[in-house]
């Protein structure tokens, strides 16, 4: 299958610092890629649709400011906690498809963040 | 919006039973999913379906996209301890790669020796 890859794996930070997950599709390209949002023992919650070269849609509720996401190439999407807070902490994955016919979704390995 | 019932929540089972999880909508999809995550990392591809009725089997999986497009369902059989994580349904509403995943709740499966 496709191979989506998430970096970093884990990541502590300080509260209101900004950071940096990537999400690369290793061996296709994507115009498409979604990111997702997962509480303890929870299902995947959907954050935002990111787009190559064009701005990312955001689901309601989830703050625009506050997870800043670019598109910057079609292998490569990046995803900005800015200013984090506790709150913040949580499991982000991100997801690409390889392929528009069937629509089969791809996933990383997923992101820890942890906000002292 | 949409929402994906999924059941049971959780099971215990015994190594060498068999297992049935499905998964309801209160509207229709075109593509149906099924994906296993461990823990810590992310949700595993396990089956994908692309018919209404269509059976597919994966090794010891097998799903079935409901005849009403609103249901699926995935069936292992003879489980093992490898089997042992969270199961999701995701559904589609159409195809294509701008097309949103929307997933079930999850059922747990936990298997005993």
């Amino acid at each position: 299958g496709a191979v989506v890859s998430q970096h970093p794996s884990r990541v502590i930070c300080k509260s209101g610092t900004s950071v940096k997950i990537e999400c690369r599709s290793l061996d296709f390209q994507a115009t498409t890629m979604f990111w997702y949002r997962q509480f303890p023992k929870k299902s995947l919650m959907l954050m935002a649709t990111s787009n190559e070269g064009s701005k990312a849609t955001y689901e309601q509720g989830v703050e625009k400011d506050k997870f800043l996401i670019n598109h910057a190439s079609l292998t490569l999407s990046t995803l900005t906690v800015t200013s984090a807070h506790p709150e913040d902490s949580s499991f982000y994955i991100c997801s690409a498809s390889r392929d528009a016919n069937t629509g089969e979704l791809f996933f990383g390995e997923g992101s820890r963040l942890t906000v002292l | 919006g949409q929402q994906l019932n999924q059941s049971p929540q959780s099971m215990f089972i015994q190594e060498g039973e068999d297992v049935s999880m499905n998964c309801t909508s209160s509207s229709i999809f075109n593509t149906w999913l099924w994906y296993k995550q461990d823990p810590g990392e992310g949700p595993v591809l396990l089956i994908a379906l692309y018919k209404a009725g269509e059976l597919t089997s994966n090794g010891r999986l097998t799903a079935q996209f409901g005849i009403t497009r609103k249901d699926s369902f995935l069936n292992i059989s003879a489980s093992i301890p490898s089997d042992v994580g969270i199961y999701f349904c995701a559904g589609r509403p159409y195809t294509g790669t701008a097309s949103k995943l929307t997933f079930g709740t999850g059922t747990r499966l936990q298997v005993t020796l």
